[in-house]
């Protein structure tokens, strides 16, 4: 099953406005991560965030963890055609220190209009 | 420098035939990593290799399916008789080492379609 959830499934903006994404998740993590995948690509690695710490921001990125309602959100800032996308969140979870596989969310599908 | 590398990109192929996808992880990686992801859906894991460590099989869907990775470098997927079910993008990707606090680097994937 999914252990991580985005929401919304899809989200269409004007350029400049902001885009906020969230990630649902069920079991303990050792850190999330966020993934952008343009179309006919494989995913880019946006930001990771460690459990430990509840907001991080790369640029126009901004990302908050909230390990006791098991959520993150993703915030991008005066949005681009260019970030036209599919966002992933991904989470690792806790396994004793073996490591897997990353589990991702279906996604959120962004449509940046000019 | 080179990112992670998959062939074909796309591959067509009859029902009941074996496909062999290929992965080029970046150099110096010694995590390997392979998904499937079905159209409009998020990626599954399949399986991952660690150096020469035996490989973690446990996100294969089915005994047709298989992976290899010869030392630290190149790993094929496969999969036998292949059904319609197989058909997806399948995504490789490589990480410094086996850390979840590591990024994983990811090829473009090859898209695999069963008539």
């Amino acid at each position: 099953s999914q252990q991580g959830e985005e929401d919304p499934q899809a989200l269409s903006i004007q350029e400049g406005e902001n885009a906020t994404m969230n990630c649902s998740y069920k079991t303990s993590i050792n850190n999330l991560q966020w993934y952008r995948q343009n179309s006919g690509r494989g995913l880019v690695h946006l930001i990771l965030i460690r459990s430990n710490e509840r907001e991080k921001h790369s640029g126009r990125l901004r990302v908050t963890l909230d390990t006791s309602k098991k959520s993150s959100s993703l915030l991008i800032t005066a949005s681009r055609a260019a970030d036209t996308a599919s966002y992933f969140c991904a989470t690792d979870a806790y396994s004793g220190g073996g490591a897997d596989g990353l589990t991702f969310g279906k996604g959120t599908h962004l449509i940046i209009q000019p | 420098g080179a990112g992670v590398s998959q062939s074909p990109s796309n591959k067509v192929t009859e029902k009941g035939k074996d496909v062999e996808l290929r992965c080029d992880p970046i150099s110096g990686h010694t995590a390997l990593y392979w998904y499937r992801q079905r159209l409009g859906q998020g990626l599954e894991f399949l399986i991952y290799f660690q150096g020469n460590s035996a490989p973690d099989k446990s996100g294969l869907p089915s005994d047709r399916f298989s992976a290899e990775r010869t030392g630290e470098s190149v790993s094929t997927l496969t999969i036998q008789r292949t059904q319609q079910e197989d058909s997806a993008v399948y995504l490789c990707a490589s990480s410094l080492v086996t850390n979840s606090n590591q990024p994983q680097h990811f090829g473009d994937g090859t898209r695999l379609s069963i008539l």
